[in-house]
This record gives structure tokens, sequence and C-alpha cells, in this order.
């Protein structure tokens, strides 16, 4: 079964907007997630690691303002894409590593923003 | 700068046996993952390889030489249900999951 739970799987909203995206973890507590960003027939880059109960770390380049990360609960971290463009139109992703090896991390379904 | 390097495009017909190619350039290393992801979908973890040598698990194989910073994916009895993109990743010594630029497997009949 699914170990990681992420809504919605597909969202599109108009430019200026913002757009939360969740992800879960499914019966155990997750005190790590990791958000990515894949654009069309590329590879994943890492955004941010959410820490629950603190700041996430930002990738370079990655702007903290735009994308808001929340990890406020030990099954629950959200994204908020803020003043949306077209260009952040992606696949964004999020991942955790249940077992604690960081190597074997278990990805969201994944959700496709579209901004007009 | 830290790269990883895979073929972009592999072709291979049902039922044969294909190898995907991961060279990488890191700082550190903890280990190199392989990943898979169908079109439109998420990726699910495959194979991991933390020390050098052959791993297996099913149908699929993954090897792993520290020293020439080198792994392949190994796919026997190809099905259709194969065709899909696969990554290599290593672990940094940042402990942040670097990925490969994927390689993308297409099985025909």
């Amino acid at each position: 079964g699914a170990v990681v739970s992420q809504h919605p799987s597909r969202v599109i909203c108009k430019s200026g907007t913002s757009v939360k995206i969740e992800c879960r973890s499914l019966d155990f507590q997750a005190t790590t997630m990791f958000w990515y960003r894949q654009f069309p027939k590329q590879s994943l880059m890492l955004m941010a690691t959410s820490n629950e109960g603190s700041k996430a770390t930002y990738e370079q380049g990655v702007e903290k303002d735009k994308f808001l990360i929340n990890h406020a609960s030990l099954t629950l971290s959200t994204l908020t894409v803020t003043s949306a463009h077209p260009e952040d139109s992606s696949f964004y992703i999020c991942s955790t590593d249940p077992i604690g090896a960081k190597n074997i991390q278990y990805f969201g379904a994944g959700t496709r923003l579209s901004v007009l | 700068g830290q790269s990883l390097e895979q073929p972009s495009e592999v072709t291979a017909v049902e039922g044969a046996i294909v190898q995907i190619n991961c060279t990488y350039q890191t700082s550190g290393f903890y280990g190199l993952s392989w990943y898979q992801q169908h079109d439109g979908g998420a990726p699910t973890f495959l194979s991991y390889n933390a020390l050098d040598g052959l791993e297996e698990t099913g149908r699929f194989s993954s090897f792993l030489s520290r020293s020439d910073s080198y792994g392949y994916l190994l796919l026997q009895e190809l099905q259709m249900k194969d065709s899909a993109s696969y990554f290599c990743a290593v672990m940094d010594s940042s402990y942040k999951l670097i990925f490969g630029s994927g390689t993308r497997l297409l099985v025909r009949p």
C-alpha cells in the first residue's frame, strides 16, 4: 500500500494565486520530508528538506518566500506556491524515508501544477 | 560540481536483458540507488547498493564499483510494463539524494 499520500494530484490556477500541496505520511511518523520539482523529461531537483517542528532547509536558488513549507506535525508537510506564475508550472513531488535510510525514499503520487 | 551520467534512451525487445549504466562524481558518497518512474507517475524505489558488488531483486539487479564511481541496473526478461524512465541517485556528503538525468527505456514487442 501507499506510504505517502500527496494531494492534489493536479491543479490548474490563475497567475498570481497561491496553491497548497499536502504530503502525508501514512502509518508512520516522518520527522523529515523532501520536496522535489520535475520539469518534463528532466530529472528530479530537490527544492527543500522539511523538518518537523523547525524551519525547512532550502536548496540554493529556491526562493523560500515563494515556496513556503510547513511541517507542523509528524505526519503532514505542506508546500505552498505563492503568487504562482506560468514558469512555476511543473510536477511537484514529496518523499520521505520511513526506515531512516535516506537512500531509500518513498514518493507521493506528485502534483502537476499548471499556472495559466 | 556534482554529476551523475546516464544514457538518455535505451531500446530493447521484450524478453531481452538490458543494462543501464551510471557514472557519478559527487562530494561524498553514501550509496547508489535506482528508481523507476512511469510517465506521469511518481518514482518508485528499485534497488540500493552501499558496498561493491551485485544486489539482486527478482528480475532487477544493481551493481556498484566505488573505485570506478560506476554502477548499473540490469533488467532481465524485459516486459512491456518495464517501459519507463530509470534514475540513478547518489547520497552525497550532505545526506541529500542527487538524481541522474534519467534513462528512458522503451521495450518493444
